[in-house]
């Protein structure tokens, strides 16, 4: 298995820009979370999706960012438009579905998005 | 709001010794916990999970989970340079009705071990 894949690995934009980050989950896995993390932050949970749809997108900091996947193998997250706030690593991770699937394996990331807005 | 605290460290121990890391949560609830591992730069990855109370080894590592004391630990031994990373520890919970489960991750613990 190939695991999470996200692209780009690096993004540099400018100030207005909008940005999206792409995440292809392990096949199989049906649940899909987006996670940004900081130095003061940490790791955080912006949204995650259970076969295709949201569940909790109060992670979501303001309306310039969203989030969608439109079947089981794609998701994106767009921020529009983008501000050097913005600027961290966001990581995607996939999981089992099931509450035992998850609560035996967890989850597995992607090598993470570095993202740097200026 | 569930939460999962851990020290930030950083926490600096000598080559061959061993290091402990340490991990407590709120939900009282809490049905598996993970340790993740993550170097500068990289991804967290999964090193360790522990389901019930008492300890679990592989290799190296020794996972601790004390349910009534809501506390969980990870005990590195013979630390190795390599393992300098930033640990996270994860806590899987869900709602009564099992509609609703995820993983709350802590903020990490910093460990540096010197050669």
């Amino acid at each position: 298995d190939a695991g999470v894949i996200q692209s780009p690995r690096h993004e540099v934009t400018e100030m207005g820009q909008e940005v999206t980050l792409r995440c292809k989950p392990i096949s199989g896995h049906n649940s899909l979370f987006w996670y940004r993390q900081t130095m003061m932050r940490g790791l955080e949970l912006l949204i995650y999706f259970n076969n295709n749809v949201p569940i909790d997108d109060s992670g979501m900091p303001e309306d310039r960012f969203s989030a969608k996947m439109p079947n089981a193998s794609f998701s994106t997250l767009k921020i529009q438009p983008s501000e050097p706030r913005d600027s961290a690593v966001y990581f995607c991770a996939s999981s089992p579905r099931s509450i035992t699937g998850m609560a035996n394996y967890g989850y597995t990331f992607g090598s993470g998005t570095r993202l740097t807005v200026v | 709001q569930k939460e999962v605290e851990q020290n930030s460290g950083p926490l600096s121990v000598p080559e061959g010794a061993i290091a402990s890391l340490n991990c407590t949560y709120s939900d009282r609830g809490s049905q598996s916990f993970f340790w993740y591992r993550q170097y500068s730069g990289k991804s967290p990855e999964l090193i360790m999970s522990i389901y019930s109370n008492g300890d679990k080894e592989d290799g190296r590592f020794t996972a601790q989970l004390n349910k009534a004391s809501q506390y969980v630990s990870l005990l590195i031994r013979d630390s190795q340079p390599s393992d300098s990373a930033t640990y996270l520890c994860a806590v899987f919970h869900s709602n009564s009705g099992g509609s609703n489960y995820k993983l709350t991750f802590g903020k990490g613990t910093l460990l540096t071990v010197n050669p």
